[in-house]
Formats: structure tokens, C-alpha cells, sequence
């Protein structure tokens, strides 16, 4: 089976701080995600890349930043986090073979900026 | 530009009754289709998707989705409901032309069943 795991399933920072969100998938998948998910709002994608030290925008990078530097691993960067980045945080991955391909997705990181 | 829409943000059922759960898609070229599960605290789950081929797919737990391209529809089903099934569902969409393996996904639809 598939595995994605996220370094904290919870997690609480204070406004400024520099946070780090890690993502780790064992299939040897090309591409991988992150994406935030907020209620009503449902996902959107933050980041994606598809090769190590590859990456490309999603539909809101803004306050954001990432770094691929071994192909399972997959880290989100909050440079000066804020109270509007509080949020649910999903990383997924996939083959990178198809247009079809699945996503598979880890249990997610809830963060609260205070 | 392409979008997935889902119509009913919350939709509650009886345990026993049908499920219908309405996926709409905007897309000029032909789409692969996916619908999510996410139980409460938990990341994101396949339920079943269509690429190319038979347009009814089965997915897991019962649950299935017809795609139909006159309707620009992707309606997920189950003939009866559990307990076990509320859950918030996702639909979502890729395309050749948009960016590789990236999804867009509609809003959620969160499913209540009532004993």
C-alpha cells in the first residue's frame, strides 16, 4: 500500500514564526502536492513538483514556499507565518505518469497560527 | 476554464436510503473524473475514478458514479446507506492540457446519515 505521512498531525505556531510541514511518500512517485483545505472553501492547491528540486505554482503560493530535495520527501515552508494561514495542510503524491493517475494523500497537518 | 461544481454543500440521508451525491464538470476536453472520501480527521481516500471506457465505475464500500457526457455529470451513489458512510465527498477532474496529474476538485459535499 501507498503511504504518505505528515510530520505533526497537530500543530500550533505564533504569528512571525518560520514553520516547517514535512511530507514523506514511499512509492517512488514523480510527483507530489500540497494543498490546503479550508471549510466551504474545499482544496486548493498551494505547491506542487514534479521532479526533485522541480517546482510550480498552484492557485495560492502567495506567503508560501517549498523544497524537493530527495524525491520521497517533500516540505512546505511558511516563511513568517500568520493568523489567515491557519488551516488544514494536505500533502499527496502521485506516479506522475498519466493525466489519470491517483493522488494519494497523507492525514494532514492541522495548524493554528496564533 | 475548467471547474468542478457540487450541488448541496450538506446532504443527509436515512440509514437505508439511496445516496446521491451530484458532481458537475466544466471542461472543453475530455476529463478523468475522481471522487474522494475523507472521514472526520482523516486525509483524503479513494472512492473511484474514470479515465477512458465503461462509463459506470464501481467503486469501493458500494458506492458508484456514472459518467455522463451530454450532462457534464459525475453523480456518485450508493443503493443504501450505513452509518459508516458519513463522511465529506469530493469530486474532482484532471485534463490533458492542464498541468500533469493536477487536479481540480469541487467544494465538498458532507454526508450525514441518520439512524
Amino acid at each position: 500500500d501507498v503511504k504518505v505521512t505528515q510530520s505533526s498531525r497537530y500543530l500550533v505556531k505564533r504569528t512571525g514564526e518560520k514553520v516547517f510541514l514535512e511530507c514523506v511518500q514511499d512509492m517512488d512517485h514523480e510527483n507530489m502536492f500540497w494543498y490546503r483545505q479550508d471549510p466551504g472553501l474545499g482544496l486548493r492547491l498551494i505547491y506542487f513538483s514534479y521532479d526533485v528540486k522541480m517546482k510550480e505554482k498552484g492557485d495560492i503560493p502567495e506567503g508560501y514556499s517549498v523544497s524537493r530535495e530527495k524525491k520521497e520527501r517533500f516540505s512546505l515552508i511558511l516563511e513568517s507565518a500568520s493568523t489567515n494561514q491557519t488551516s488544514m495542510y494536505l500533502c499527496a503524491s502521485s506516479f506522475g505518469t498519466s493525466v489519470g493517475d491517483t493522488q494519494y494523500f497523507g492525514p494532514g497537518t492541522r495548524l493554528t497560527v496564533l | 476554464a475548467q471547474s468542478v461544481t457540487q450541488l448541496g454543500s450538506h446532504v443527509s440521508v436515512s440509514e437505508g436510503a439511496l445516496v446521491l451525491l451530484r458532481c458537475n464538470y466544466s471542461s472543453s476536453v475530455p476529463p478523468y473524473l475522481f471522487w474522494y472520501v475523507q472521514y472526520p480527521n482523516q486525509g483524503l481516500q479513494l472512492l473511484l475514478k474514470y479515465t477512458t471506457g465503461a462509463t459506470l465505475v464501481k467503486g469501493i464500500n458500494g458506492f458508484e458514479a456514472e459518467f455522463k457526457k451530454s450532462e457534464t455529470s459525475f453523480h456518485l451513489t450508493k443503493p443504501s446507506a450505513h452509518m459508516s458512510d458519513a463522511a465529506e465527498y469530493f469530486c474532482a477532474v484532471s485534463f490533458y492540457g492542464g498541468s500533469q496529474g493536477n487536479l481540480i476538485f469541487g467544494k465538498g459535499t458532507k454526508l450525514s446519515v441518520k439512524p
